[in-house]
């Protein structure tokens, strides 16, 4: 079946560790992407990309790190930098162009202890 | 900036009522809108897009509006049911140009038995 792949489901994180986020699709989309969610907002763009070997970033990006080595992978890394990284973080990958209807993964729920 | 609102307080309705939600935007007029269903603790699921030049589209028991002159766009769903229960998303394009959704807070709908 066709879809996206998110690990770890949950993940816990001690104050000032890195941790990176794993995001594969085999949808053969060409953009994917990460949102943070927070209780009571709606999604917020961390990074996209839109080509391998190229990303962009969103609204929130500081303390947040990405790379596209591949059409398939997009993960996320979250830096000791990001303030406040307890959220639940969704992957999606999309075709970027016409509508660009997005497909989502499960989500990954951070904690940072 | 453009500003993407949907009602914060839960709708609450009784099974086999029509549920209507309301996405309002301001500063800018999007192409077409997505919207989405999002379970608690899981992705987003994209459920209809409508077009500038639709004034509705309907899908089994869902239907979306656009209207361009005020800006809104209502989602029905009409003999509601208890699995109905989620929150839904809207989602116009981003308007700098791109093909990224940006989206709302979404509106908690509880169906009551």
């Amino acid at each position: 079946d066709g879809g996206i792949t998110q690990s770890p489901k949950y993940l816990f994180r001690k104050e000032g560790q890195n941790v990176t986020l794993s995001c594969e699709q085999n949808l053969n989309h060409d953009a994917m992407y990460w949102y943070r969610q927070d209780p009571g907002q709606g999604l917020r763009l961390i990074y996209y990309s839109q080509i391998v070997n190229d990303f962009q970033k969103g609204d929130i990006a500081e303390g947040y790190s990405v790379s596209r080595e591949k059409k398939e992978s997009f993960p996320l890394t979250v830096t000791s930098a990001q303030k406040n990284p307890t959220a639940f973080y969704l992957c999606a990958s999309g075709t970027d162009s016409g509508a660009n209807v997005l497909t989502f993964g499960a989500g990954s729920r951070l904690t940072v202890l | 900036s453009q500003k993407i609102e949907q009602n914060s307080e839960a709708l609450n309705i009784q099974e086999g009522k029509t549920a209507t939600l309301t996405c309002n935007y301001t500063n800018y007029s999007p192409a077409y809108l997505q919207w989405y269903r999002q379970d608690p603790g899981r992705g987003p699921v994209f459920l209809l897009l409508i077009r500038e030049n639709e004034k509705e589209k309907r899908k089994e028991r869902l239907k979306v509006t656009f209207d361009t002159t005020l800006k809104q766009s209502l989602f029905h769903i009409t003999a509601s049911q208890p699995a109905d229960s989620a929150t839904y998303l809207c989602a116009p394009p981003n308007p700098g140009g791109s093909y990224i959704p940006t989206f709302g807070r979404g509106t908690s709908l509880i169906v009551h038995p």
